[in-house]
């Protein structure tokens, strides 16, 4: 079956700064790529997704690449704030199926 | 639109016990996934359900179980409960092929 890593597990980051999480995946038939927030005691949070046409996606502070060809992607957060202190978690989809495989998930904190 | 919503929100029980979750979907929305998510085996797959039909099965022994009503709500049993089995379980909607959104979960423990 399909298999995500996620790295790195935890992340500290100064206010202000960026921050770079990586997923990669095993199965070329996996066309969808969401990013989920998942804040303490609350539900995971769709933040931004990716499909496989496309190799980057950006909403405001909040940007996705993709690449194919090494079968991993890439969520990146500018100018960091205290709000982004969360766990963030990767997944994959295939083409066709609903069911999500997930990255073991990255603690970020923002230090102010 | 309204939420995708989960009852109960916690639940303690204990070993040996049966439980039923219940999700109710966004409207329009007609696939239903189920996840349980532990600190140890972090967010999985339990099963899809998609205009009352198991679309999609993990790998979860038979004990787990589901169903989907025809106004696409659903429901998760588990039987003869073991204390692995507490855990958070979420539920999400989707539009086919679309984004999948999260419920609250029911936060269940086994004791």
């Amino acid at each position: 079956g399909e298999n995500v890593e996620q790295h790195p597990s935890t992340l500290s980051v100064q206010e202000g700064d960026s921050a770079v999480i990586k997923c990669t995946y095993s199965d070329s038939a996996s066309n969808y790529f969401p990013w989920y927030k998942q804040e303490l005691g609350k539900r995971p949070q769709l933040i931004i997704d990716i499909r496989s046409n496309v190799g980057e996606k950006k909403d405001q502070r909040i940007a996705v690449t993709l690449n194919k060809t090494a079968k991993h992607f890439s969520l990146h957060i500018t100018e960091t704030q205290p709000e982004d202190s969360a766990v963030y978690f990767c997944a994959v989809r295939p083409f066709g199926n609903e069911k999500l495989t997930f990255g073991t998930g990255t603690r970020l904190t923002i230090i102010p | 639109k309204a939420g995708v919503t989960q009852t109960p929100r916690y639940l303690i029980k204990t070993r040996g016990q049966q439980v039923t979750l219940s999700c109710s979907p966004i409207s329009g929305h007609r696939s239903v996934s189920w996840y349980q998510q532990t600190p140890g085996q972090g967010l999985q797959f339990l099963f899809e359900y998609f205009s009352e039909t198991q679309r999609n099965k993990g790998n979860f022994p038979g004990r787990f179980s589901g169903r989907q009503f025809s106004n696409s709500r659903s429901e998760m049993n588990v039987s003869t409960l073991e204390l692995g089995d507490s855990a958070l379980y979420l539920c999400a909607s989707s539009w086919q092929g679309y984004e999948q959104y999260f419920g609250p979960g029911t936060r269940l423990t086994v004791t």
